[in-house]
């Protein structure tokens, strides 16, 4: 079946560093979500990337998907103690219905001050 | 609106006890999830809904039923509590297919199983 792995699992950085984590189908994406999760909470929709190529921005915020539709990245610059929390990104197979979203395992960003 | 809401917040259930966790959601959502998140794990998908009476399996449906009788409620059945379902039971729901358009996500609930 599909897997989407994501890395790294977890990343510590000082407050003001940039931040990236990566995403990778095995298999070629029809669209890819990305979603936060702060510690307690519950998943949070942020983006959704449809067209190969496609970059989006929010704020600090730079998502990325590639051009094979097989892998995606987010990358936070100059990050702050409000970034804290785990980054998921769920991909959905391309060809035929497909009502499932795949997620990968996440990557835990903490900050410090 | 309430959103997506989830009950209880927390349990604890003993091996064998079976139990109901309770997902309801007042946008007129069709799509409606259930996944179980582990430390490591990510979400895994359990069983999903596409409309009232339809339902499906996900990636880890063993010991879990669900039904969908509304729009609005999807409820989650442990049929007999194992210490590995240990676990937090996300529900989430979506205008259209998931995938495609967005999905809430519920609080959550907490299970211990002893």
């Amino acid at each position: 079946g599909q897997q989407v792995m994501q890395i790294p699992q977890y990343q510590h950085v000082q407050e003001g560093e940039d931040f990236t984590t990566y995403c990778n189908s095995s298999t070629t994406l029809s669209n890819i979500q990305w979603y936060k999760q702060r510690p307690g909470g519950h998943p949070v929709f942020l983006i959704q990337l449809v067209k190969s190529g496609e970059v989006k921005k929010q704020k600090r915020l730079t998502f990325q998907f590639g051009e094979a539709k097989k892998n995606s990245s987010l990358h936070i610059t100059a990050t702050q103690t409000t970034d804290v929390g785990t980054y998921f990104c769920a991909g959905r197979g391309s060809g035929g219905s497909n009502y499932k979203l795949t997620f990968g395992k996440g990557t835990l960003l903490t900050v410090n001050p | 609106n309430a959103g997506v809401t989830q009950t209880p917040k927390f349990q604890v259930l003993k091996t064998g006890q079976s139990m109901t966790l309770q997902c309801a959601q007042d946008m007129n959502h069709e799509y409606m999830s259930w996944y179980r998140q582990d430390p490591g794990m990510g979400l895994r998908l359990i069983h999903y809904s596409v409309g009232a009476g339809i339902t499906d399996q996900g990636e880890v449906p063993n010991g879990y039923n669900v039904s969908r009788s509304t729009t609005e409620d999807f409820p989650l059945r442990l049929l007999s509590a194992a210490p590995s379902q240990t676990s937090v039971y996300f529900c989430a729901s979506s205008y259209g297919t998931v995938g495609i358009y967005e999905q809430y996500f519920g609080p959550g609930t907490r299970l211990t199983v002893t």
